[in-house]
């Protein structure tokens, strides 16, 4: 049984728009969350958390969203690059163990 | 700051044999975790340390992984006999610890890709 599941296997974007990563969890006890990327031939690299006391955290170009009620968290990019271009993964933290989804590889075309 | 250090990174193996890959975290890290990563999914936890004690090893296929982190730096993950299905890479992360099960970010080496033909 997936705990972290991610929908959308690839998503493509043009240069400069909006990108939408989207995460859904099955467990509310679920309380702190995380969006990674990878670039081939690497190891994922952390990106941006969220608190399950809090409902955004920004960073830069990069925003998290967590709709708790829903059990769903989105990652916002804006505006989207072609160095964006990558897999995204978002995963839990429990008990310091990351759970992860199965990843959405995103295109950003010039 | 020097990151994860795994080798090797890439190993084609006959199915049956043995194989170990290493991995050296960040100094001062004392978490260390193993994970392998299917193609098309995300990375699943086999084992973590803290320091040189395991802390979780529930996903661990225990009859052919096995995994040992001597004197709390290094470590090394073993599979024997190898199966086909042990195709995957094997990614090494360590992160800081705080006391109460709060951990700070975990730092991913570049991973081994194994191939089990």
């Amino acid at each position: 049984d997936q705990q972290v599941k991610q929908n959308s296997p690839s998503l493509s974007v043009q240069e400069g728009r909006i990108s939408i990563l989207n995460c859904d969890y099955t467990n509310s006890m679920f309380d702190y969350f995380l969006w990674y990327k990878k670039y081939p031939a690497e190891g994922p690299t952390f990106l941006i958390s969220i608190s399950s006391i809090k409902d955004k955290n920004e960073d830069g170009r990069f925003t998290v969203f967590l709709n708790k009620s829903a059990k769903h968290l989105s990652l916002h990019i804006v505006p989207s690059q072609p160095g964006d271009s990558a897999v995204y993964f978002c995963a839990v933290n429990k008990g310091g163990k990351l759970i992860f989804g199965q990843g959405t590889e995103l295109s950003v075309k010039p | 700051e020097a990151g994860v250090a795994q080798s090797p990174r890439y190993k084609i193996i006959e199915k049956r044999q043995s194989v170990a890959f290493w991995c050296n975290p960040i100094s001062g890290h004392a978490t260390l975790y193993w994970y392998q990563q299917i193609l098309g999914q995300g990375p699943k936890l086999l084992i973590q340390f803290q320091n040189n004690g395991v802390v979780d090893d529930s996903q661990l296929p225990k009859d052919r992984f096995s995994a040992e982190r001597l004197k709390g730096v290094d470590s090394t993950l073993k599979i024997q006999p190898a199966k086909l299905e042990d195709s995957a890479v094997y990614l090494c992360a360590s992160s800081l610890w705080l006391a109460g099960g709060t951990s700070y970010e975990q730092y991913f080496g570049p991973g081994t890709r194994l191939t089990v033909t």
